[in-house]
């Protein structure tokens, strides 16, 4: 199985709906998080978390919302979808390893796209 | 803030050349320096990474170097292969925050 996984892999929805991306993973790492990717931008980060009581902002928040549920689980919320977050939405993970270097894990990823 | 710039976005080679990509970074706090390969339909995979005690690491066909007073590092992939066709993003940060990513290389290898 997977070690982090993401929920649904392809969505297709409405401007104005309010949409969760899930994710999970099993690496048992405390940090996670979340990054929208378009062409040519790169991987932008969206928000993260180092730990169950811990959410911080990233980059780009503005229009989304995440919650931390467990160690394991970490979801983003589009409130009111709105076009331009059409995109490919990863989830991510990290512990600290050796010299407290920070290896990050990604999901496959979610195809999201706002009509 | 950190700022990651890479170079080229596109490079295209034959089968069996080299292949080199760049990137600068302004951060000079950050230590850690990965490079994920990113296949199509999937999620980005760490390749190599470096630390900032580091001048050169290699794997393989793969190699990275860093400049830390320059503040540039640079993936090398020699011995190019058709499955070496994918999006590279290198990155930037520390053990205590987050990565900030370049936007990536799109590399084609023809055979």
């Amino acid at each position: 199985d997977a070690d982090v996984t993401q929920t649904p892999r392809n969505r297709i929805t409405k401007t104005g709906k309010r949409i969760m991306l899930e994710c999970s993973q099993t690496k048992g790492h405390d940090r996670m998080y979340w990054y929208r990717q378009d062409p040519g931008l790169g991987l932008r980060l969206i928000y993260y978390s180092f730990d169950v009581k811990d959410i911080n902002k990233g980059e780009i928040s503005d229009g989304y919302s995440v919650s931390r549920q467990a160690q394991a689980k970490f979801s983003l919320s589009l409130e009111s979808a709105i076009p331009n977050q059409t995109a490919l939405y990863f989830c991510a993970t990290s512990g600290l390893g050796l010299a407290g270097v920070n290896e990050q894990f990604f999901g496959p990823g979610t195809r999201l796209t706002v009509l | 803030g950190e700022n990651v710039e890479q170079h080229p976005s596109t490079l295209s080679v034959q089968e069996g050349d080299s292949a080199v990509i760049k990137c600068t970074y302004s951060d000079s706090a950050s230590n850690y320096f990965p490079w994920y390969k990113q296949e199509l339909g999937k999620g980005p995979q760490l390749i190599i990474d470096i630390r900032s005690n580091v001048g050169e690491k290699k794997d393989q066909r793969i190699a990275v170097t860093l400049n830390k007073t320059a503040k540039h590092f640079s993936l090398h992939i020699t011995e190019t292969q058709p499955e070496d066709s994918a999006v590279y993003f290198c990155a930037a940060g520390s053990g205590y925050s987050t990565l900030t990513f370049g936007k990536g290389t799109m590399l084609l290898v023809s055979p």
